[in-house]
């Protein structure tokens, strides 16, 4: 059964900080999401990951994937109050199967 | 906007009713997936569609079912309504994306804003 791990679940930070978000991930894939929700809103693709190695990078934030480890990391740099939101992992398509799997998400709250 | 249509909103029932929600995908995505959201929990992963037939189940009740039809839409059918299946209700929906002139799958997900049952 794929599982999604992230740590941490909850995350306070003041502004002007640096962070780092982790996800692990069970079962073999290439392919990991991340996305944004902010309270009571619908979900935001932020980045695709399609290879071992793969880094993206917009604005603050800047997400890595390492399949070997099945792992892959968002990177807060600089933090504002504006990157208060829950974020997830997902991971799809491992183990031929096609379910989408999110990570628990980590609520992340950046204190001015 | 995602492209990604969902209705109703707002749904207020009571227990041991039925209800459904309907789901209309981006333009062009074959791929419709639900997933319920409870009061501050993760994204529970329901089912996954593609061109109308069923490719994945996740932790779906059985008092739950889903269909995608010829037009693509969805519908996430909820039975005999529980107190407990208050819930955010997502459909998203996957396929081709456009970037930077070249079309690629990537199998990202497009939301719809979802749809929010409260059993009473």
């Amino acid at each position: 059964e794929l599982k999604v791990e992230q740590n941490p679940l909850f995350l306070s930070m003041q502004e002007g900080k640096n962070y780092t978000i982790y996800c692990n991930y069970s079962t073999t894939s290439d392919r990991l999401y991340w996305y944004r929700q902010d309270p009571g809103k619908s979900l935001e693709s932020l980045f695709v990951l399609l290879s071992n190695g793969a880094v993206k990078q917009e604005g603050r934030l800047m997400a890595s994937l390492d399949t070997k480890a099945r792992l892959s990391t968002l990177h807060i740099t600089a933090a504002v109050h504006d990157l208060s939101a829950t974020y997830f992992c997902a991971v799809d398509r491992t183990s031929g199967t096609y379910k989408y799997i999110f990570g628990t998400g980590t609520r992340l709250k950046v204190l001015a | 906007d995602s492209g990604v249509t969902q209705t109703p909103k707002h749904l207020i029932t009571a227990t041991g009713q039925r209800v459904t929600l309907r789901c209309s995908p981006r333009s062009g995505d074959l791929s419709v997936y639900w997933y319920q959201q409870s009061l501050d929990q993760g994204l529970q992963f329901l089912i996954h569609y593609y061109n109308g037939e069923e490719r994945a189940k996740g932790n779906i009740l059985e008092r739950f079912s889903a269909q995608q039809f010829p037009d693509l839409h969805s519908e996430l059918n909820l039975s005999s309504l529980e107190l407990g299946d208050s819930a955010l209700y997502f459909c998203a929906s996957s396929g081709i994306t456009s970037t930077s002139g070249s079309r690629t799958y990537t199998g990202e997900l497009f939301f719809g804003e979802g749809s929010r049952l409260t059993v009473l």
